[in-house]
């Protein structure tokens, strides 16, 4: 069965730090990947996405990310973080074979101290 | 366009009472999920619909669950009977179906239900 490992579950950093949060799938085919984010007290919220194309998507609020298919990873980055990125962010990957179905990692928690 | 609705926002009950969870998802969207998110157990996926047919339901915790999507614009999630360990939030998201299979979930505000 597919699986998305996301290694770090606590994250605390300070501002102006770089990000890099790891994202790593189990499958073989052909994959969709996301980052979703979630403030505190909010829904999730869709950060970025790959499809297809070129491996490195950039997303809102500063936020890349990086497809290495023969990693299966799909990491997260900012190279400026702000107070304000403090959040959960959570990877998904959806596979032809899962109904595409979205199969979630457990989140990061990520704590920027101002 | 209004983003998927979600009624009540908060929700709290007593132990053994009824609680029904209303979504509207986007215009157009052809799948819809539900989700509950817990501290101890992140975020799960309880059940989700295609075309207002249910085609995964496994997620569901037991009997006491209900969801039916009676048309493209309206699903229900039902505890009947409501235990405080059913305390969560819950969120609904829909998604188109993009050309290719892939797809993106778009989340609701979720309904914070509290038990007790």
């Amino acid at each position: 069965a597919q699986s998305v490992s996301q290694h770090n579950h606590h994250v605390i950093l300070s501002e102006a730090a770089s990000l890099e949060l790891g994202c790593n799938y189990s499958y073989g085919g052909t994959v969709n990947l996301f980052w979703y984010v979630q403030y505190p007290g909010q829904h999730l919220q869709l950060l970025l996405k790959y499809f297809s194309g070129d491996p490195l998507v950039k997303g809102i609020k500063g936020f890349e990310a990086e497809f290495i298919k023969s990693k299966f990873s799909f990491n997260l980055r900012k190279p400026s973080v702000q107070w304000s990125d403090t959040a959960e962010y959570f990877c998904a990957v959806n596979a032809e074979d899962s109904n595409y179905q979205l199969i979630w990692g457990a989140g990061t928690k990520l704590i920027i101290k101002p | 366009d209004a983003g998927v609705i979600q009624s009540p926002r908060h929700e709290v009950t007593e132990m053994g009472q009824e609680v029904t969870l209303r979504c509207k998802p986007i215009s157009g969207h052809n799948s819809l999920f539900w989700y509950r998110q817990t501290m101890m157990r992140g975020l799960e996926l309880l059940i989700y619909f295609n075309n207002n047919v249910p085609i995964d339901d496994s997620g569901m915790p037991e009997d006491r669950f209900s969801a039916k999507m009676p048309n493209a614009s309206f699903s229900t999630l039902k505890i009947q009977p409501s235990e405080p360990r059913d305390s969560a939030v819950y969120f609904c998201a829909s998604s188109p179906w993009v050309s290719g299979g892939g797809y993106e979930q778009y989340f609701g505000p979720g309904t914070r239900l509290t038990v007790t």
